[in-house]
């Protein structure tokens, strides 16, 4: 099994352009989330799914878009990237979100730098 | 509101002595703990976790945690720290009644020779 997989590795956007930040897994994993990891803020939640078709709010979803059109994707798109969307993106996914037990497993991250 | 506390933004020890990592938890019926390691430019990593059974747990690299309910917290600790030790560490929560995880804001180890 790859895991949790992300691409790209490193991005750099001008202010305003957009991009998605890509996900797959291939673990069957019913629970898929994206985070943002910043300097002493530790990571925080942008959106997460519990399933193909359904996807919710995290702590921090503003300027980000998520579909979940399959179980092993989910992708994250930016609309319009801002300078405060400078961060390292981690996208997760865990066996099912009903059971609290289950344990996270986590992409190597995307570094985004928006200029 | 639901939420875990890392007490210490930055930890410091000697190699070779115990480490102490401390986590609080906002209180919850039937909370899922769970510690990450996170060495630098790397994702994070699977130290150990807590889900209803014994509250001492054991997890990699000869770290273990310790469930105390009645203090709402899920320490970490290691009898002797090593130099590959030094990384950053999160305490997570999962309720059982929410689909949402929360992270702490992590403590970072680092390993004095």
């Amino acid at each position: 099994n790859a895991g949790v997989t992300q691409t790209p590795k490193f991005q750099v956007l001008k202010t305003g352009q957009s991009m998605t930040l890509q996900c797959a897994q291939d673990m069957n994993h019913e629970y898929m989330s994206w985070y943002r990891q910043d300097p002493g803020m530790g990571l925080r939640l942008i959106h997460y799914s519990v399933g193909a078709g359904i996807t919710d709010q995290g702590e921090v979803p503003n300027g980000y878009n998520v579909s979940r059109s399959t179980t092993e994707d989910f992708p994250l798109r930016l609309l319009s990237a801002a300078p405060s969307q400078t961060s390292v993106y981690f996208c997760a996914s865990s066996y099912r979100h009903s059971a609290s037990y289950n344990e996270q497993f986590f992409g190597p991250g995307t570094r985004l730098t928006v200029l | 509101a639901q939420s875990v506390t890392q007490l210490d933004s930055h930890v410091s020890v000697s190699e070779g002595t115990p480490v102490l990592l401390r986590c609080n938890y906002s209180s919850s019926y039937s909370p899922s703990l769970f510690w990450y390691v996170q060495h630098p430019n790397k994702g994070l990593q699977l130290l150990l976790k807590y889900t209803s059974a014994a509250p001492l747990v054991k997890g990699i690299n000869g770290f273990e945690a310790e469930f105390k309910k009645s203090e709402t917290s899920f320490h970490l600790t290691k009898p002797s720290a090593h130099m590959s030790d030094a990384a950053e560490y999160f305490c997570v929560v999962r309720y059982s009644s929410a689909s949402k995880i929360i992270f702490g804001s992590g403590t970072r180890l680092s390993i004095r020779p």
